[in-house]
């Protein structure tokens, strides 16, 4: 079974711009979630989609958004990015929600920098 | 919100040695407790992970405790190698928000 694929693998935007950032989840898996991994911050969740529903949100601001399809891709958006914003941004599948305790597959994430 | 601690930060041993890390974690309600593996330049890996009706569980040279009162758990690995070598991150997630909450991740070290 094919892992998490998340594209692109390496992006450099500059101050102002957006981004939009792709995840494909494990075939079955109905759950995505995204996380911003710094070495300052650690890994910190930005928000978990199922059913095309938005179901969670970390504590990121209104600049952070996503979506996910039919299909259960995912999206992320970053508008009016920061050079706080570079980070690895990781997202990761299961098979249902997060807090069903299920298990996550990570794909091998998004580095992001911002110049 | 939740707030997890995880210590040590850097964590070096030598060949053959056991390794423990800790978090504790603030909230009673918390429910679910998985430790990651994050080699250097890679994805985080699932190794274990425990829920809040077990104390203790085991998978090979790996085993995680949980203790509930005090709101801790530890990440036990015996006999270890080089390549255990990697940072480890333990999440809590709590029944009632469902938004995991993950350590500041803890630098194995394993001398050969």
């Amino acid at each position: 079974k094919a892992g998490v694929t998340q594209t692109p693998r390496y992006l450099i935007k500059t101050r102002g711009q957006q981004v939009t950032l792709s995840c494909s989840p494990i075939s079955g898996h109905r759950s995505v979630s995204w996380y911003q991994q710094t070495p300052g911050q650690g890994l910190q969740f930005l928000f978990e989609y199922f059913s095309e529903t938005q179901r969670n949100k970390g504590n990121f601001p209104g600049r952070f958004s996503g979506r996910q399809f039919s299909n259960s891709r995912s999206e992320m958006n970053v508008s009016t990015l920061e050079l706080g914003d570079s980070a690895l941004y990781l997202c990761a599948s299961s098979l249902t929600l997060t807090g069903q305790g299920y298990e996550q597959y990570f794909g091998p994430g998004t580095r992001l920098t911002v110049t | 919100g939740e707030n997890v601690e995880q210590h040590p930060s850097t964590l070096s041993v030598q060949e053959g040695d056991s390794a423990v890390i800790k978090c504790t974690y603030s909230d009673s309600a918390s429910n679910y407790f998985p430790w990651y593996k994050q080699e250097l330049g890679k994805r985080p890996q699932l190794i274990i992970d425990i829920r809040s009706n077990v104390g203790e569980k085991k998978d090979q040279r790996i085993a995680v405790t949980l203790n509930k009162t005090a709101k801790h758990f530890s990440l036990h690995i015996t006999e270890t190698q080089p390549e255990d070598s990697a940072v480890y991150f333990c999440a809590v997630l709590s029944g009632g928000s469902y938004i995991p909450t993950f350590g500041r991740g803890t630098s194995l070290i394993v001398h050969p």
